[in-house]
């Protein structure tokens, strides 16, 4: 049950696109395509952002989007706004389990 | 509209025990698997437990196996955590979610543990 590897930190600035990754395993990331993404602004409960790697809830911006290749996978924001700014957290299937990554924070400059 | 609401967190010395809940409400309860997530002051989302939509079915992190017990009561809409020999590592957030396709795309609001002496 190790987390899975993000970056510690990502940025751009508005109207750029950014990529984040998620490093797992062929347990995990790799085995699996229940991948999803959160957002979590300071102070609030997580949001879902991307599932099953790159479906979108309803009411998700189609700016959001994920992909996925081996035991990496993706998310990545187009037309960056200054809302998109929080904390991201990927997160796959195991197994018997679930696994969080440990978190990008994404900085619009 | 779908609600879960936690109760339950506080203060607790290490090696106390404390229950949280989650009541649930806005969607069949029965219906879905649900799970933990924690999060420590300042740190990442860990995930913590789960149990399947009839109760039979729990799983575990490796990190509160044999001291947190998952457990939910279909007829009153709630889900439980059952928490023992406290940890200071314990202390954090405990957010309750529900899922579908793997993912979890509800989250109540969060409720603090502290484990302190």
């Amino acid at each position: 049950q190790s987390a899975l590897t993000q970056p510690p930190s990502a940025s751009g600035s508005p109207g750029q696109s950014v990529t984040i990754s998620c490093t797992g395993t062929s347990s995990d990331v790799g085995g699996y395509n229940y991948v999803s993404w959160y957002q979590q602004h300071p102070g609030k409960a997580p949001k879902l952002m991307i599932y099953e790697v790159s479906k979108r809830p309803s009411g998700v911006p189609d700016r959001f989007s994920g992909s996925k290749s081996g035991n990496t996978a993706s998310l990545t924001v187009s037309g960056l706004q200054a809302e998109d700014e929080a904390d991201y957290y990927c997160c796959s299937y195991a197994g018997s389990s679930n696994v969080f990554g440990g978190g990008t924070k994404l900085t619009v400059l | 509209e779908v609600q879960l609401v936690e109760s339950g967190g506080g203060l607790v010395q290490p090696g106390g025990s404390l229950r949280l809940s989650c009541a649930a409400s806005g969607f069949t309860f029965s219906s879905y698997w649900m799970h933990w997530v924690r999060q420590a002051p300042g740190k990442g989302l860990v995930w913590v437990s789960r149990i399947n939509s009839d109760g039979y079915s729990t799983g575990y992190a490796d990190s509160v196996k044999g001291r947190f017990t998952i457990s939910r009561d279909n007829a009153k809409n709630t889900l439980y955590l059952q928490m023992n020999s406290l940890r200071v590592e314990d202390t954090a957030v405990y957010y309750c979610a529900r899922v579908t396709s793997s993912s979890f795309n509800y989250w109540g609001q969060g409720n603090l543990v502290t484990v302190s002496s």
